[in-house]
């Protein structure tokens, strides 16, 4: 089954505590991105990657980092989280390199709450 | 600063009726349009697209309507019903993607 996966899907953590969380899809997709969901704000980009290697800033970056050392995983980094990061993630991914007339495979979301 | 805005951030229409869901954008440069439909728990899936060479694209019960000069994109759902009780967001394109805050959808039996 294709599919974009995320784990985990709820985290409670305390400010300044490094957490990952891990996004894979299994589809071969070249671009993947993560996106945050917070009320009256939709969602927004956070970091995107075009391909292996290849990673660029969203509207939201800071206090996140991301790595793409493989086509299939693509894990979304908050080296000290901070309150202010409490939302809903979303790790997104399509099948060309960019995101333009393509659609997007969204995961099942990770809730996460910094203390 | 949100390029993209749904304003009424819930809809309720009853069953078999029509849903309309509205959508502005300020940027003149986005091509592309799509809408996502968003269920508790779970992530944003596609459901229909249009670009701006379009002003309307059907599929089954969905029709998305383009008016470039308004900047403004609707979602006709007809007829509507209970199972098309979700988050529907607004997205669009011109290389990247904007997301609208969306609107939730509620559709009485």
């Amino acid at each position: 089954e294709a599919q974009v996966t995320q784990n985990p899907r709820y985290l409670i953590t305390v400010t300044g505590k490094k957490l990952t969380v891990t996004c894979s899809q299994n589809m071969n997709h070249e671009y993947m991105s993560w996106y945050r969901q917070d009320p009256g704000l939709g969602l927004r980009q956070i970091y995107y990657s075009m391909n292996v290697e290849v990673t660029d800033k969203g509207d939201v970056p800071e206090g996140y980092k991301v790595s793409r050392k493989e086509k299939r995983n693509f894990p979304l980094i908050l080296e000290s989280p901070s309150p202010n990061q409490t939302s809903l993630y979303f790790c997104a991914s399509s099948s060309h390199a960019s995101t333009y007339t393509d659609t997007q495979y969204f995961g099942p979301g990770t809730r996460l709450t910094v203390l | 600063d949100q390029q993209v805005k749904q304003n009424s951030p819930s809809l309720s229409v009853q069953e078999g009726r029509i849903s309309i869901l509205n959508c502005d954008y300020t940027n003149s440069m986005f091509d592309y349009f799509l809408w996502y439909k968003k269920y508790p728990a779970e992530g944003p899936t596609f459901l229909i697209s249009i670009s701006s060479i379009k002003d309307k694209n059907e599929d089954g019960r969905f029709t998305v309507f383009l008016n470039k000069s308004a900047k403004h994109l609707s979602l006709h759902i007809v007829p509507s019903q209970p199972g098309d009780s979700a988050v529907y967001f607004c997205a669009a394109s011109a290389g990247d993607m904007r997301f609208g805050a969306g609107t939730r959808l509620t559709v009485k039996p």
